[in-house]
């Protein structure tokens, strides 16, 4: 079974602060990783993903992830944080094909002006 | 593009009452749709994966005679909740598979069972 663990449940940054939230994965196999941002009262949007290839992601927003197998990790950044940022950051892994999504509990980012 | 609509948004049952939500990919056609469970201030949990045609396959402690799912159409899924209860109470989120493994997610839609 998939696990997922996001190491940060709530930042708090200041504007132009850089960001990076964590995520580490747990799977066998070869897996898809995800970043979704949920704004307030907005649905799940996706940011970025890595399916293969450049482990360096870049995503919408100037958000961009690397992907580093010997780590099993898949952690999420933006060198200068807005205020829009704020939102909740889900990171989720799956094994393809028809298979669900495993969500992380999220990280609850708060960007003070 | 890649636009999934839930309905309805919200809804406000009695206890014991079935409730029936639908998901819709508005602009692609997904033979792979999902159901998630979100709790507040919580992650999402997935309950079933719905394949259009054939019978869903429900995740391991998901009552698949509460929670019905029918995938009808390369565009349509519904979630029933049957026989509601206040424990039922949740965020429902659907997702639909489109342009190769990306799940594209609904709006949601927030159960209240009295």
């Amino acid at each position: 079974a998939q696990s997922v663990s996001q190491h940060n449940h709530h930042v708090i940054l200041s504007e132009a602060a850089s960001l990076e939230l964590g995520c580490n994965y747990s799977y066998g196999g070869t897996v898809n990783l995800f970043w979704y941002v949920q704004y307030p009262g907005q649905h799940l949007q996706l940011l970025l993903k890595y399916f293969s290839g450049d482990p360096l992601v870049k995503g919408i927003k100037g958000f961009e992830a690397e992907f580093i197998k010997s780590k099993f990790s898949f952690n999420l950044r933006k060198p200068s944080v807005q205020w829009s940022d704020t939102a909740e950051y889900f990171c989720a892994v799956s094994a393809g094909g028809a298979d669900g999504l495993t969500f992380g509990k999220g990280t609850h980012l708060i960007i003070q002006p | 593009g890649a636009v999934v609509s839930q309905h309805p948004s919200r809804v406000i049952c009695k206890s014991g009452t079935s409730v029936k939500i639908e998901c819709r990919s508005l602009d692609f056609q997904a033979t792979t749709m999902f159901w998630y469970r979100q709790f507040p201030k919580q992650s999402l949990m997935l309950m079933a994966t719905s394949n259009e045609g054939s019978k869903a396959t429900y995740e391991q402690g998901v009552e698949k005679d509460k929670f019905l799912i029918n995938h009808a159409s390369l565009t349509l899924s519904t979630l029933t909740v049957t026989s509601a209860h206040p424990e039922d109470s949740s965020f429902y989120i659907c997702s639909a598979n489109a342009l190769g493994d990306t799940q594209y997610f609904g709006p949601g839609t927030r159960l209240t069972v009295l």
